[in-house]
């Protein structure tokens, strides 16, 4: 059982703000929301995760609405190397099973 | 810090034949998983170990699949018969507790082909 929903394709502008949604109406209170991107033939690669408040990191920015049942991954300023595959995971509070759905692939277009 | 090393790289094999593969997760990490990721899909959990012990393998199929984690460091994943519909990429992440509030790092992957 899916326990978030993704968009399966999106395109980006390079240079612009990428904003990748997703929604996980079910999530408990305990659980972390996780962003993982996969670039073609590499294995996952971790992006930045959060649980009630907005988080910021190097790579991107991960804003959860106050219900918490939604989250979007923003990518500030995408490059051509940003594009891969992205996935919105919920990671549960007592099996810790951290899950992949199909993500989002994500195409940066010149 | 190196990251989590799989070989091999690629392996061909025939149909009813076996096969294993390697993995060293991060020293000192607790959790390691394992995943098969069929061509379009995303990665599919097989096997989780907490050190030596297993957490979750529900989606492992047992009858043709199993793997082992010796003293709690590298881990092995076997194959015995192999299927066609085998053939993906497995990847090997750890991860340093397993918890919810824990990064994995994955490995590079073999990648299978059944013939």
């Amino acid at each position: 059982d899916a326990k978030t929903t993704q968009p399966p394709s999106m395109d980006c502008a390079e240079g612009r703000a990428a904003n990748l949604p997703c929604n996980h109406s079910t999530i408990s209170g305990n659980e972390y929301v996780y962003w993982y991107r996969q670039i073609h033939s590499q294995g996952p690669q971790y992006i930045i995760h959060g649980l009630k408040n907005n988080e910021t990191n190097e790579m991107a920015s991960l804003i959860i609405t106050e219900d918490r049942k939604s989250s979007t991954l923003i990518l500030p300023h995408a490059t051509l190397r940003d594009t891969a595959v992205y996935y919105c995971i919920v990671l549960g509070s007592n099996d810790y099973k951290l899950s992949f759905g199909a993500g989002t692939t994500v195409t940066v277009r010149a | 810090e190196a990251g989590v090393a799989q070989s091999p790289r690629y392996k061909i094999i025939e149909k009813r034949q076996s096969v294993a593969f390697w993995c060293n997760p991060i020293s000192g990490h607790a959790t390691l998983y394992w995943y098969q990721q069929i061509l379009g899909q995303g990665p599919k959990l097989l096997i989780q170990f907490q050190n030596n012990g297993v957490v979750d393998d529900s989606q492992l199929p047992k009858d043709r699949f199993s793997a082992e984690r010796l003293k709690g460091v590298d881990s092995t994943l076997k194959i015995q018969p192999a299927k066609l519909e085998d053939s993906a990429v497995y990847l090997c992440a750890s991860s340093s507790t397993g918890g919810s509030n824990t990064e994995a790092f994955f490995g590079q992957g073999t990648r299978l082909t059944v013939v």
